[in-house]
């Protein structure tokens, strides 16, 4: 089975400060997607960063990177230069035919 | 770019009722639709996976009598509550993959389910 742990529940940073969001997950397969989700108070799912298993070279989306280590099954997302509309809850999902998704972290930009 | 479409996006019935929820992909085929549910605070549980033309796969504890889903068209998958209860009270949103495997996965917009 697989399972995505996200252990920060809240998190909160001032604007313009870099934050790391963690994520540890466990499966047996050996080729599958990761992925980082956004869900602000509308509720819409929003991707902001993919990852393939089998790329080896981290992810990057402006400002967001991720730190992908295959091999300890860790995919922790940074958010660089951090702006009000980051403020979202923020989900942690990997799967090969389908997601399982982390308990996800709730992080606050403060002006 | 690719969307999904997902009505209503909210609903409120009584106790006992039937709703209905669809789940449209409006410029690609989806041959498969992923149904989750959320509830408050917490983080989306896959409930089943529709497939075009065949049953869906119900994950483990979800009641396939309850919640029915059918896969009408490469375009359309419906969820529907039946017998509905205020513990079905919940989020729950619809993805699709626009192509095999799960690299460009789409979300509906979700739909505010509240039983009386």
């Amino acid at each position: 089975a697989q399972t995505v742990t996200q252990s920060q529940p809240e998190m909160s940073v001032q604007e313009a400060e870099t934050v790391t969001l963690s994520c540890t997950y466990d499966t047996s397969e050996n080729n599958y997607y990761l992925f980082w989700y956004k869900q602000p108070p509308s509720r819409q799912m929003i991707l902001v960063i993919r990852q393939e298993a089998y790329k080896q070279q981290n992810a990057t989306e402006n400002r967001f990177s991720v730190n992908f280590q295959k091999a300890a099954k860790s995919f922790s997302l940074k958010i660089s230069d951090s702006q009000l509309g980051d403020t979202a809850m923020y989900f942690c999902t990997m799967g090969a035919q389908k997601l399982v998704f982390g308990q996800g972290t709730r992080l606050t930009i403060n002006p | 770019g690719a969307v999904v479409s997902q009505h209503p996006s909210r609903v409120i019935c009584k106790s006992g009722t039937s709703v209905k929820i669809e789940c449209r992909s409006l410029d690609f085929q989806a041959t498969t639709m992923f149904w989750y549910r959320q509830f408050p605070k917490q983080s989306l549980m896959l409930m089943a996976t529709s497939n075009e033309g065949s049953k869906a796969t119900y994950e483990q504890g979800v009641e396939k009598d309850k919640f029915l889903i059918n896969h009408a068209s490469l375009t359309l998958s419906t969820l529907t509550v039946t017998s509905a209860h205020p513990e079905d009270s919940s989020f729950y949103i619809c993805s699709a993959p626009r192509d095999r495997g799960l690299e460009k996965l789409f979300f509906g917009s979700g739909t505010q389910l509240s039983v009386l």
